[in-house]
């Protein structure tokens, strides 16, 4: 099953605007961890923001922030300001806890295609 | 630099033939992965490493694919009798222990 869903595989916004990438994931465990990262055409996977579960704020970073509402079990990336490098690919990912046949790892979705129109 | 490298950044091979590619992780960083990604699609975990030790292998890793660590420094990710769908970018990440770090990818096409 689907742990990870993305449900725009491509956005378009004006230079200078700000856009919203929406992601929404599925687990049961109460301990876990929210990830955004970005991946530009060179293919280097770059980490922007994480957000732990039991943060009670929404984490920001620079132009980058992460609007999480825990009870809809979303996690959506704004960024402000769009700048024409922020064309790429953005993934949002998931770091569930071990559990007994499965260590802890990061699981990625499937992927929003940004381009930012000058 | 000292980020995560990958070798070769390319690689083209004709089917039937063994691969390997390289990762050396930031020096620091004890745990190692590895992941696949196909056109279109997110990451796909592999394997795990924490130190030398693999932790966990995914089944999506057949048994033509093995993976080594050796002192807990560099890993390896061989891809023995290659098929046409093994063509896909490998992403080796390592991390203390939060985030992940990743390197730029080894593209693989198999001919």
């Amino acid at each position: 099953a689907q742990k990870i869903t993305q449900t725009q595989p491509g956005m378009f916004v004006q230079e200078k605007e700000a856009v919203t990438l929406d992601c929404t994931y599925d687990t049961s465990d109460q301990s876990y961890g929210l990830f955004w990262y970005k991946q530009p055409s060179s293919g280097e996977m770059i980490f922007l923001i994480y957000q732990g579960s039991y943060d009670e704020q929404n984490a920001t970073e620079g132009r980058y922030s992460l609007n999480f509402q825990k009870a809809r079990k979303s996690a959506n990336l704004v960024i402000s300001a769009s700048q024409l490098g922020d064309s790429a690919m953005y993934f949002c990912a998931m770091r569930e806890p071990p559990t007994k046949t499965s260590y802890d790892k990061v699981i990625f979705g499937p992927g929003t295609s940004l381009s930012v129109i000058p | 630099d000292t980020g995560v490298s990958q070798d070769p950044r390319h690689k083209i091979t004709k089917r039937g033939q063994n691969v390997t590619f390289r990762c050396d992780p930031i020096s620091e960083h004890n745990r190692l992965y590895w992941y696949r990604q196909t056109l279109g699609q997110g990451p796909e975990f592999l394997t795990y490493f924490q130190n030398e030790a693999q932790l966990e292998k995914s089944r999506l890793l057949s048994d033509r694919f093995s993976a080594e660590r050796p002192k807990g420094s560099f890993s390896t990710l061989e891809i023995q009798r290659t098929e046409q769908g093994d063509s896909a970018m490998y992403l080796c990440a390592s991390s203390p222990g939060l985030a992940y770090t990743f390197g730029s990818g080894t593209r693989l096409t198999v001919v």
